[in-house]
């Protein structure tokens, strides 16, 4: 079953745009994850956030969780053509163990 | 280029056909993970190999049998599929599953057509 629930499915934003991405789960979590899938290819991790942490920075990415809203955000500032991929979030349920279970997926489409 | 490597690519078999997924890793991680994704889902978890000893089945069916050869490898064993089984399978690892808080490391998958 889907832990992870994304929104929106689909986003489509012109280069120089920030895109946004929200993900809410049902249970708690140890930590949850964000990866990105482009077209045809395997995922790539992009951030972990552990569940007492609230905001994490990587470069152009910024993700927030809010444990009691059981959401996070997943947000790509001045984005790039190639920034067009399929983004998912995954929890990892259990302290101890990495398990993922991933949410639906947001895809993104980022028009130059 | 991905640090795990999964071979073949594609793989096109018939029902009756046997077959095996490979993939492998020297990044020293010690445990190993198959999911089977279909087109616009995510991933789904298969199985899991913690120290070269399968940890968890998520109640697959028997037709997939996996195998860890060693802490390197991670094989998956087709026969007998059906055409719903059609799908992108990918494998992962991670640094040590007991510790937790870790990113997985993903190959490009094998994209699998049953006939």
């Amino acid at each position: 079953s889907q832990q992870g629930e994304e929104d929106p499915q689909a986003l489509s934003i012109q280069e120089g745009e920030n895109a946004t991405m929200n993900c809410s789960y049902k249970t708690s979590i140890n930590n949850l994850q964000w990866y990105r899938q482009n077209s045809g290819r395997g995922l790539v991790h992009l951030i972990l956030i552990r569940s007492n942490e609230r905001e994490k920075h990587s470069g152009r990415l910024r993700v927030t969780l809010d444990t009691s809203k059981k959401s996070s955000s997943l947000l790509i500032t001045a984005s790039r053509a190639a920034d067009t991929a399929s983004y998912f979030c995954a929890t990892d349920l259990t302290s101890g163990y990495s398990t993922l279970t991933f949410g639906k997926g947001t895809m993104l489409l980022v028009s130059p | 280029d991905t640090e795990v490597t999964q071979t073949p690519k594609h793989l096109v078999m018939g029902m009756t056909n046997k077959k095996s997924l490979k993939c492998e890793q020297h990044m020293g991680h010690r445990a190993m993970y198959w999911y089977k994704q279909k087109a616009k889902k995510p991933p789904e978890l298969m199985f899991v190999y913690s120290y070269e000893k399968l940890s968890i089945n998520e109640s697959v069916p028997s037709r997939f049998s996996p195998e860890c050869p060693n802490s390197s490898l991670l094989n998956l064993h087709l026969h007998a599929l059906q055409p719903e089984d059609s799908a992108l399978y990918l494998c992962a690892s991670s640094q040590d599953r007991d510790r937790g808080n870790q990113p997985q490391h993903f190959g490009d998958g094998t994209r699998l057509s049953i006939l």
